[in-house]
């Protein structure tokens, strides 16, 4: 079975660009979240869908960043403009049901790096 | 404030070793905890625990979870150097009816496996 499937891998480009994270969960997985890695904070939620619907957000640092979740398969996660703190690795993952005692299955990630 | 506390912060044992790690939490309307090993890429899954008391076991790898005292441990006996790795563990927490929630992670301990 496919897991969670981010790209690009790697991505570095000047501050001020755009960045697009691309994010597909795991086929039947009505959960997906999005993450951040650095070193000074550990992982932390940025955001998460239901059904494609956003639920919590209160994780995504500013107004810069913004999700979205067109459909069961897809999901993106944009900066824009990127700064340089921006830098991290960024995780996607997604699972089915909070009762159902399913753990999350995380993508690859996306190492960002913003020069 | 919800959070999840892990110690130690980085372990160093040599092969053969049994080593223990802990994993304290404060966080509202608990659901499970869980453990995830991650290496050079993206978190893979260990453990969940719901119930207190229970130990869960997977080869060399075993945890537990006291929910009146609110911390679990892994242990991993015989460690190898392939067990080197960091080790997140997070806390599931519910909202509302239950039916959504997200994963509150810990800071991590790093462990490195010596021959």
């Amino acid at each position: 079975d496919a897991g969670v499937i981010q790209s690009p891998r790697h991505e570095v480009t000047e501050m001020g660009q755009e960045v697009t994270l691309r994010c597909k969960p795991i086929s039947g997985h009505d959960y997906l979240f999005w993450y951040r890695q650095t070193m000074m904070r550990g992982l932390e939620l940025l955001i998460y869908f239901n059904n494609n619907v956003p639920i919590d957000d209160s994780g995504m640092p500013e107004d810069r960043f913004s999700a979205k979740m067109p459909n069961a398969s897809f999901s993106t996660l944009k900066i824009q403009p990127s700064e340089p703190r921006d830098s991290a690795v960024y995780f996607c993952a997604s699972t089915t049901g909070m009762r159902s005692n399913q753990p999350q299955h995380f993508g690859d990630g996306t190492r960002l790096s913003i020069l | 404030e919800d959070k999840v506390v892990q110690s130690p912060l980085s372990l160093v044992v040599h092969e053969g070793d049994t080593v223990t790690l802990n994993c304290s939490y404060e966080v509202t309307n608990f659901r499970s905890l869980l453990w995830y090993k991650q290496e050079k890429k993206a978190p893979t899954f260990l453990f969940m625990l719901t119930s207190s008391g229970i130990e869960k076991k997977s080869g060399r790898l075993s945890s537990i979870l006291d929910k009146k005292e609110l911390f679990s441990i892994l242990n991993i006996t015989a460690t190898q150097t392939g067990d080197s790795a960091v080790y997140l563990c997070a806390g599931l927490l519910l909202h509302g009816s239950g039916n959504t929630g997200k994963l509150i992670f810990g800071q991590g301990t790093t462990l490195q496996v010596k021959p």
